[in-house]
């Protein structure tokens, strides 16, 4: 079984509804973060988390919210979608020791 | 804002032979690590190098950092065809290693 799941893995939707992206992971590590990749571009951070009570907005948090359910749970939401949060949004972890992260499959959202 | 730059942001080799990709950076960095992502898939950790380190090996991977011209590269040596791939350095600061700024990413062809 994958450490960091990610669902839904495809997501098509209407300008103005409300979206929510979940992941879950086994790895057991304190840190959590969302980001989102644009065709030809690196990863932005929109929200990390340290533990359940420690939500940290990233570089591009206009129009997300995050929800920390558990340690092994860390859902986004886009509150009303617009077609420029069309994107590929990645889930990553990481221990508090070690700055490597550990990413999820990702998820495919369109706004249409 | 984007630290990391990559250059080339395309390159396409023989299998067989080196492939070189470079990143630069704008700020100090507590270390450097560099990522592979398959197509629309999620990233895989390859290597880390701390801003104390000069150069760092991983089986086929050689990765060095000048950090006194704010430059990483990363060499490939006898490429595969299951070598292709986007490759994305991503900085950590100095003063919040944990937090990840990823490049634009170096497009990697190789040729069977």
């Amino acid at each position: 079984d994958a450490d960091v799941t990610q669902t839904p893995r495809n997501r098509i939707t209407k300008t103005g509804k409300r979206i929510m992206l979940e992941c879950s992971q086994t790895k057991g590590h304190d840190r959590m973060y969302w980001y989102r990749q644009d065709p030809g571009l690196g990863l932005r951070l929109i929200y990390y988390s340290f533990d359940v009570k420690d939500i940290n907005k990233g570089e591009i948090s206009d129009g997300y919210s995050v929800s920390r359910q558990a340690q092994a749970k860390f859902s986004l939401s886009l509150e009303s979608a617009i077609p420029n949060q069309t994107a590929l949004y990645f889930c990553a972890t990481s221990d508090a020791h070690i700055d490597t992260q550990y990413f999820g499959p990702g998820t495919r959202l369109t706004v249409l | 804002s984007q630290q990391g730059e990559e250059d080339p942001q395309a390159l396409s080799i023989q299998e067989g032979e080196n492939a070189t990709m470079n990143c630069s950076y704008k700020t100090s960095i507590n270390n450097l690590q560099w990522y592979r992502q398959n197509s629309g898939r999620g990233l895989v950790h390859l290597i880390l190098i701390r801003s104390n380190e000069r150069e760092k090996h991983s089986g086929r991977l050689r990765v060095t950092l000048d950090t006194s011209k704010k430059s990483s590269s990363l060499l490939i040596t006898a490429s595969r065809a299951a070598d292709t791939a986007s490759y994305f350095c991503a900085t950590a600061a100095m003063d919040s290693s944990y937090k990840l700024i990823f490049g634009s990413g170096t497009r990697l062809l190789v040729r069977p």
